[in-house]
C-alpha cells in the first residue's frame, strides 16, 4: 500500500469555525509533513513530524495546530483561519534517513475556502 | 541554506517531441535532488530522484535526469512527449545532513500540443 490519504478532499468554513483535516498513511513511515500549495505556486512546507515528534515548525501561525496521535496518523488543526489561509493542503509521509530527506510520497490534498 | 532554479515558468511542446525542463540547485555538498509531477488538483508523484552513484538517473513514465556537478543542474528529459504528460514539474532539493526539509523549485507548466 502505497497510498497516503487525505480527508476531506474539499473544506468550506467561516473565519470563526474550528475544523480539521485528517491525513493516514500504512507505509511504514515515520516521518509525515503538512505543506500548503497556492494556485501555480510550489508547495510550501509547514511542519514536519518525525517518530511522533515535531521536528520542523516553519514558523506557521497559531491557527495552524498539528498533531500526530500515532505513527499513521497526522491532523491538521484549525482556528480563526483568514481568507488568505485559502489553499490546497497536501499531506506527505517519507522514510526517516540518516543522511538527508528520503522520498516523499503525497496525499491528493485537501481544497481549503475560507469565506 | 540550500535553493532551487526552474528558469523555465511555461514550456510548449508537439506531441511525440524531446523535451527538457531545466533546474539549477545551490548547495555546497551533494545534494538529494528530487523531479516530482503534479496533475491540476492533484497531489505530487515523484519521477526520479538523485542521491548518489550513477548521475544520469531512470524514472517512471519514460524520464530521466542527469545530475552535473560542474554545471550545479539536474535537468529532466523525455526523449518523445505524450500529450497525458501535461502538468507542472518541480524540482526539489534537500541537504545531507538537513533533515526531512525539501526546497521545491517554482515550479514548469507544461503544455503539449496534439
Amino acid at each position: 500500500d502505497t497510498e497516503v490519504t487525505q480527508t476531506p478532499k474539499h473544506l468550506v468554513m467561516g473565519m470563526t469555525n474550528k475544523k480539521s483535516l485528517k491525513c493516514e498513511q500504512h507505509m511504514g513511515h515515520r516521518a509525515m509533513y503538512w505543506y500548503k500549495q497556492k494556485a501555480k505556486k510550489p508547495p510550501e512546507l509547514m511542519f514536519v513530524y518525525s517518530y511522533e515528534k515535531l521536528s520542523i515548525n516553519e514558523s506557521v501561525p497559531s491557527r495552524f495546530s498539528p498533531e500526530c496521535p500515532n505513527s499513521s496518523l497526522l491532523n491538521l488543526h484549525l482556528h480563526a483561519l483568514q481568507p488568505e489561509d485559502s489553499a490546497l493542503y497536501l499531506c506527505a509521509s517519507s522514510q526517516v534517513l540518516a543522511g538527508g530527506p528520503g522520498e516523499l510520497f503525497f496525499g491528493e490534498g485537501s481544497r481549503l475556502t475560507v469565506l | 541554506a540550500q535553493s532551487v532554479t526552474q528558469p523555465d515558468i511555461h514550456i510548449t511542446v508537439s506531441e511525440g517531441a524531446s523535451l527538457e525542463l531545466r533546474c539549477n540547485y545551490s548547495y555546497g555538498a551533494t545534494p538529494y535532488l528530487f523531479w516530482y509531477v503534479q496533475s491540476p488538483g492533484q497531489g505530487l508523484q515523484l519521477l526520479l530522484k538523485y542521491f548518489s552513484g550513477d548521475t544520469l538517473v531512470q524514472g517512471i513514465k519514460g524520464f530521466e535526469a542527469e545530475f552535473k556537478r560542474s554545471q550545479s543542474s539536474f535537468n529532466l528529459r523525455k526523449p518523445s512527449v505524450h500529450w497525458s504528460d501535461a502538468a507542472e514539474y518541480f524540482c526539489a532539493v534537500g541537504a545531507t545532513g538537513g533533515g526531512n526539509k525539501l526546497t521545491f523549485g517554482t515550479g514548469t507548466q507544461l503544455k503539449v500540443e496534439l
